[in-house]
């Protein structure tokens, strides 16, 4: 079955980095997906990473994939009071839809 | 370009009744998804479509349906609306593989 975890919540201090962790099910996913979602917005996809690759990076933000656990994180460098906000993972999964996590609730000190 | 668009913004309904919500997206996509937003529960999807004319059933179909005639447009059709399905709905359209663009959601409450 197709199923994708997360932990609620995160409480960093601005300029610490943050780790956001989440784990999947299907092995037949072939992209995994972080987006970010502010209050009151629809979602916004901040990065992708294909299921053949181990690491992603793209300025602040560090994907890392984990296969054989089927786990992934997303690493943001110098976290910044903007990067407040519901952070998903979702997984592409075989029927070629998308599968999200519960979302990860990213509250950032100054 | 307005990217994917879904009217109405906010809606109540009475306990029975029914109502289409629409998504409408300009950019050709193939893909389009509905999906339910509840808090701790992220989004879950309930029918989704892989091109024109074509629908498939997601996680949690019950008490919906859909119609994909064009091919950019996606209509949610709720028949008789209860309680459990006060929810944010959202929309989404993509290619094959590639980033899925979000509308900014539809706030449903049923009394």
């Amino acid at each position: 079955g197709e199923d994708v975890e997360q932990s609620l919540f995160l409480s960093v201090r601005e300029g610490d980095s943050s780790v956001i962790n989440c784990t999947y099910t299907d092995s037949s996913s072939t992209y995994l997906y972080w987006y970010k979602q502010e209050p009151g917005a629809g979602l916004q996809l901040l990065t992708y990473i294909f299921s053949n690759m181990d690491m992603k990076q793209d300025q602040r933000l560090t994907v890392l994939l984990n296969k054989k656990d089927k786990h992934l994180s997303l690493r943001i460098a110098d976290t910044q009071t903007g990067d407040s906000a519901i952070y998903f993972c979702a997984e592409l999964t075989g029927r070629r839809a998308l599968t999200f996590g519960s979302g990860t609730r990213l509250q950032v000190q100054p | 370009n307005a990217g994917v668009t879904q009217t109405p913004k906010f809606r109540v309904l009475k306990t029975g009744q029914s109502m289409t919500l629409l998504c409408a997206q300009d950019m050709n996509h193939e893909y389009m998804y509905w999906y339910r937003q509840d808090p701790g529960m992220g989004l879950r999807l309930i029918h989704y479509s892989v091109g024109e004319g074509t629908t498939a059933k997601g996680e949690v179909p019950d008490g919906y349906n859909v119609s994909r005639l064009k091919k950019q447009n996606f209509l949610l059709g709720l028949e008789s609306a209860a309680p459990s399905q006060t929810s944010v709905y959202f929309c989404a359209s993509s290619w094959e593989y590639t980033e899925a663009f979000f509308g900014q959601g539809t706030r449903l409450t049923v009394v």
